[in-house]
């Protein structure tokens, strides 16, 4: 069983839909999360941390449910420029940074 | 602003050679890390270090080694390139958050 596993996608969603992707990670000592973005042939960059009281920036909304050991990613309001792929990352303990596969969105018209 | 540079964007070598990769953050980081991103595989671990001259194996470890003489530095060294190595290599450095390198591309022939 993987780290930390996600749905490929691709999810294909029309603007201004809301989409929601999950992450499932396997190690219960995992100590903080995060979810990235990577734009094609870019270098991914951070999008939120994700806390255990659940957060929220802007249109994205980002939970936590330890019990059951996932992670998900709220998207209102899509916009084109959301499209990109999503990574889900997991701080295993020692700084030891362990990423999901990505799930890819696509925005369309 | 954050920043972590890596020596070589595009890298053509022959199998064989040894290549070095080297990454260099300015954030006085303690964590950095070398990881490959392939299609369908997402990005794997192949070294982390945690402090200079400490280093420690991730999940794909083997045909490749890593040195850190100074806390800034981070090389990946890949003693004898094989073709089965071509892939886009990114570097990270980190304190809780993760901070990318822009990648290097390297195509063994």
């Amino acid at each position: 069983r993987k780290e930390v596993e996600q749905d490929p996608g691709p999810f294909n969603v029309p603007e201004g839909a809301t989409v929601a992707f999950n992450c499932t990670y396997s190690n219960s000592a995992s100590q903080s999360f995060f979810w990235y973005r990577q734009d094609c042939r870019k270098e991914p960059k951070l999008l939120m941390s994700v806390y255990s009281s659940g957060n929220e920036d802007g249109r994205f909304t980002a939970q936590l449910n330890r019990a059951s050991q996932y992670i998900s990613l709220l998207i209102r309001d899509s916009k084109l420029s959301d499209s990109a792929t999503y990574l889900c990352v997991v701080n295993e303990g020692f700084q030891k940074l362990v990423f999901g596969t990505g799930t890819r969105l696509l925005v369309s018209p | 602003d954050v920043k972590v540079t890596q020596s070589s964007r595009y890298l053509v070598k022959r199998t064989g050679e040894k290549v070095f990769l080297e990454c260099v953050q300015d954030m006085d980081h303690e964590n950095m890390f070398w990881y490959r991103q392939d299609p369908g595989l997402g990005l794997r671990l192949i070294y982390f270090s945690y402090d200079v001259k400490m280093k420690e194996k991730g999940d794909i470890p083997e045909g490749y080694s890593v040195s850190r003489e100074k806390k800034e530095r981070f090389s990946l060294i890949l003693e004898s390139a094989s073709t089965n190595q071509t892939s886009m290599y990114l570097c990270a450095s980190s304190q809780g958050l993760g901070f990318f390198g822009p990648g290097t591309r390297l195509t063994v022939l």
